[in-house]
Formats: C-alpha cells, sequence, structure tokens
C-alpha cells in the first residue's frame, strides 16, 4: 500500500530555534500534503493544506510565518516551526491523499512529537 | 459549517465482546465521506473504514462495521469480537465533497477504548 515517511519521528529542541519535519510519498505522487497538529490526548487539528508548486492554504488562526509549509516537489513536503517555543510542543502528523484510490484515502505519515525546552 | 462529535471520552469492552463507538455529523452538503481511523499509543493514524454519503449499504471491513444512519447523521463504528490490541484511540472524521481541491478531512474528539481481556 501507499507509505508516507515522516521525519524525524521525534525532536527536542531549544527555544529559539528552528524545527524542520519533512514528510515524503514514498510511492506515489502527492500533489496535496495536510499538516495536522495533536495536543496530547486531543483531537488532531489541521494546520494547513500544502500544494505542490503553490502556496499553502493555512487554517484560521495558524501562524504563516512561525509554521512555514514547502512543497516542492510531487513527493515532498516539509513543516519548518521558526523560532520554536514551548508553547509549539506538540505532535505534527502530515497526510496526503492517494487520488486512484475509490475514497481518496489519506494516508498519514508516523508522526513527529516536538518538545521545546 | 462541518462538525463532527463524538461523547464518549472513553469506553471499557471485555475482549471478545462487541463495542460500538458514536459519532454524529452535520453537514449541509449533500455529497460527503465518513472515516474512521485508528491511533495506538506510538501514534501513528490506521484507516479503518470509509463510508460515503450515497452509498446504500453499510460499510464492513473485517471485524468493523459502520452503522450508518443518514437521517439521524449518524455514523457509529461497531467492532465486532474485541482484541486486546483493539486498544487504542479512535477518530470519526467527515470529508466534504470535492470542489476542484482536495478537501481537508475535519476529525472529531475521539473515544479512547479500552479492552480488558
Amino acid at each position: 500500500g501507499a507509505v508516507v515517511s515522516q521525519h524525524p519521528s521525534w525532536v527536542i529542541c531549544k527555544s529559539g530555534t528552528s524545527v524542520k519535519i519533512e514528510c515524503r510519498s514514498l510511492d506515489f505522487q502527492a500533489t496535496t500534503m495536510f499538516w495536522y497538529r495533536q495536543f496530547p490526548k486531543q483531537s488532531l487539528m489541521l494546520m494547513a493544506t500544502s500544494n505542490e508548486g503553490s502556496k499553502a492554504t493555512y487554517e484560521q488562526g495558524v501562524e504563516k510565518d512561525k509554521f512555514l509549509i514547502n512543497h516542492a516537489s510531487l513527493t515532498l513536503s516539509t513543516l519548518t516551526v521558526t523560532s520554536a517555543h514551548p508553547e509549539d510542543s506538540s505532535f505534527y502528523i502530515c497526510s496526503a491523499p492517494l487520488l486512484d484510490s475509490p475514497n481518496e484515502k489519506l494516508f498519514f505519515g508516523s508522526g513527529t512529537q516536538l518538545s521545546v525546552l | 459549517a462541518q462538525k463532527i462529535t463524538q461523547t464518549q471520552p472513553g469506553m471499557f469492552v471485555q475482549e471478545k465482546e462487541a463495542v460500538t463507538l458514536d459519532c454524529t455529523y452535520d453537514t449541509s452538503d449533500p455529497s460527503y465521506g465518513l472515516f474512521w481511523y485508528k491511533q495506538p499509543s506510538s501514534g501513528e493514524m490506521i484507516f479503518l473504514i470509509y463510508q460515503g454519503s450515497y452509498d446504500q449499504q453499510n460499510a464492513t471491513e473485517g471485524r468493523y462495521s459502520l452503522n450508518f444512519q443518514k437521517a439521524r447523521k449518524s455514523a457509529n463504528l461497531v467492532i465486532s469480537a474485541s482484541q486486546l490490541g483493539d486498544s487504542a484511540m479512535y477518530f470519526c472524521a467527515m470529508r466534504e465533497a470535492f470542489s476542484g481541491g482536495y478537501n481537508k478531512l475535519i476529525f472529531g474528539a475521539g473515544t479512547r477504548l479500552a479492552v480488558h481481556p
């Protein structure tokens, strides 16, 4: 089946630094990638939708300058948390739709647990 | 605005018994899709089952079935013959009709299922 590879799975960083999270579709082309954020024991909240070759679409309340999204190719989308602060600590997970699937099934990465000290 | 409601924060079930996880939704779009995902403690999102709004029959996937009651706007997940490995967080999600872009998936708050031996 289709696979979305997400790295790193776990990262600790100092406050003020930037962290880049990568999501790659390994065996299919992902023209769209969804980025979600999940706080402990809470649901997944959509942050933004990245589209290959164009600007990402951010959900209301998500800071564009804080969470930089780049979708440079059909198989790679990146989320950069700039000047990270402890309140940015969260579980980040990406997903991509498989176009040929009967229900436009979403395939998820394994997630990235970010801890900002 | 669409909305997904999961009213059960937690559920307990005895091994080998069946359990129903509730999900209600709200949308004004006649065309939509409903999904159930399982999230174990590792964080990955595992697709379980899909129901399209125009599907005549309730979806089934192995031990999973979806009790779709369109008039009541409910899409409950039924897990038959529960196994210890079913212990996880379960999310109901909805996607509205494709309209020129890949529509986002909105998740409910989730239900934590604990299966007891």
